[in-house]
């Protein structure tokens, strides 16, 4: 079965330094990878995505994702954050091949001070 | 294309009473899912339509909840006999058959009084 770790509950960074926010994934196969942010009372919306090819896979808002095969990660990051970029963060994962829902993680709440 | 649209957005309703949630997704996407989220947690997948055919269900999808897709176009979620516990966020998405990611509506909140 698939499964997503976030194992930061909540990540407290100051505006304009580097963020990252992990995710470690297990799959029977080959993944894909995805990266969601959620403002309040909102729905999910998407960032990012690792179907193949580079390892580094850049998204919306200059956010960017490297994956780790040998590590089983798919961590989130930007080179500087803004205050704006506070929100909740879910890693989601599928299994290739096949047809079964993406699995979540349950988020990472990203905190950025001015 | 306004994205998927949900409705209601909130619904307030007490305990043992019946309620439906709408989802219309993207026209052109055939796959439409169902997730359900709680405070502290991430989207708990609760069941998926591929066109109009339901292809699975999660054991979280008890037997008070039923999910239609007619025609292949919107979809409706039905809790019967609702409890507190179904108190939760419930998000409809939809993609194409390919290895996109899913667009997700606003979710509807439900609150069991």
């Amino acid at each position: 079965a698939q499964s997503v770790a976030q194992p930061e509950d909540q990540v407290n960074v100051a505006e304009g330094n580097p963020l990252t926010v992990k995710c470690t994934y297990s799959v029977s196969g080959n993944p894909y990878l995805f990266w969601y942010v959620q403002y309040p009372n909102r729905g999910l919306q998407f960032l990012l995505k690792y179907i193949t090819g580079d390892n580094l896979v850049k998204g919306s808002y200059g956010f960017e994702a490297e994956f780790n095969k040998s590590q089983t990660s798919f961590h989130l990051k930007k080179p500087s954050a803004l205050v704006s970029d506070s929100a909740l963060y879910f890693c989601a994962v599928r299994d290739i091949p096949g047809n079964t829902p993406l699995v979540f993680g349950k988020g990472t709440r990203l905190s950025v001070i001015a | 294309d306004t994205g998927v649209s949900q409705n209601p957005r909130h619904k307030i309703t007490k305990r043992g009473q019946n309620v439906t949630f709408r989802c219309d997704p993207i026209s052109e996407h055939n796959r439409l899912y169902w997730y359900r989220q709680t405070l502290g947690q991430g989207p708990e997948f609760l069941t998926y339509f591929q066109n109009e055919a339901q292809l699975e269900k999660s054991r979280l999808l008890s037997d008070r909840f039923s999910a239609e897709r007619p025609k292949g176009s919107f979809s409706t979620l039905e809790i019967q006999r609702t409890e507190q516990g179904d108190s939760a966020m419930y998000l409809c998405a939809s993609s194409l058959d390919s290895p996109n990611g899913y667009t997700f509506g606003s979710g509807t909140r439900l609150t069991v009084v």
